[in-house]
C-alpha cells in the first residue's frame, strides 16, 4: 500500500497564477483533510470531508477550494495565489475515531 | 475553542539524556490525545496516543500519560538517540475527526 500520495512535492507559482494539489489513498478511508504548515504555526485545518460528496471549512478556509472527487482522491485549489499561501501542505486520511495518516507534503512557494 | 499548548522549542539534548517535552490542553469533555512526529522532508507520523484519563500511549521507548486533572500529555523518554532528531507535535481531538495541533518542538539529539 502507498498511503497518502501527493503530487507535486514542490511548486513555485507567480503571484495570481493558480494550481491543483492532488491527494490520493488507498486505504479506504471515509475521511480526508487538507493542511498547511507555517513555522511556529503548527498545522492547521484548510478543509476537510468527512466522506464521498461533503467538504467543510477548517480554521484556514480564505483562498482555497476542494474537491472531493471520489472516495480515494482530494484535491486542494488556489485559484489566485498570494505569497502569504507559501506554505508545506499536508493531505491526510482516516476512519473517524482513528488515527490521521499524513502524506509527505507539497512545498509551495509563491512570488 | 480547542487548543494545544506545548513546549517551546527547540530542545538540544546529548545522546542517552532524559527527555521531557511538555504539553497541556483547552477541550470540553473528554478529548483524544496524540503525540505525533515529523523526520526531516516526512510527513507527520502517530507516535501514541490516549483516548481516557489516566491511559498511558507508548512507543518506541517514547511514553505519555492522559492526566484530566492538570489537562496535560507530557512526552516523556529515558534515554535519547540520535535518530529521536526529529519535530515533535502534541494534539487533540474531540469528535474523532479534527484534529488540532501545538505548535510542534524540534528535538535534536547531538552524540
Amino acid at each position: 500500500n502507498a498511503g497518502v500520495t501527493q503530487t507535486p512535492k514542490f511548486q513555485v507559482l507567480k503571484t495570481g497564477q493558480s494550481m491543483t494539489l492532488q491527494c490520493a489513498q488507498d486505504m479506504n478511508h471515509n475521511s480526508m483533510y487538507w493542511y498547511r504548515q507555517d513555522p511556529g504555526m503548527g498545522l492547521r485545518l484548510i478543509y476537510y470531508s468527512a466522506s464521498e460528496g461533503t467538504t467543510d471549512k477548517g480554521e484556514v478556509p480564505n483562498g482555497y477550494n476542494v474537491s472531493r472527487l471520489n472516495k480515494r482522491e482530494f484535491s486542494l485549489r488556489l485559484e489566485s495565489a498570494a505569497p502569504s499561501q507559501t506554505s508545506v501542505y499536508f493531505c491526510a486520511s482516516s476512519e473517524p475515531v482513528y488515527e490521521q495518516y499524513f502524506g509527505p507534503g507539497t512545498r509551495l512557494t509563491v512570488t | 475553542g480547542d487548543s494545544v499548548t506545548q513546549m517551546e522549542g527547540p530542545v538540544t539534548l546529548s545522546e542517552e539524556a532524559f527527555l521531557t517535552i511538555n504539553c497541556t490542553y483547552t477541550a470540553t469533555g473528554y478529548p483524544s490525545l496524540f503525540w505525533y512526529v515529523q523526520y526531516p522532508g516526512e510527513g507527520l507520523q502517530l507516535l501514541l496516543k490516549a483516548t481516557k484519563a489516566d491511559d498511558k500511549g507508548s512507543n518506541k521507548g517514547f511514553e505519555a500519560t492522559y492526566r484530566k486533572e492538570t489537562t496535560s500529555f507530557h512526552l516523556e523518554k529515558g534515554s535519547v538517540q540520535v535518530s529521536d532528531s526529529a519535530v515533535y507535535f502534541c494534539a487533540l481531538t474531540r469528535r474523532g475527526e479534527k484534529l488540532t495541533f501545538g505548535t510542534g518542538t524540534r528535538l535534536t539529539i547531538i552524540p
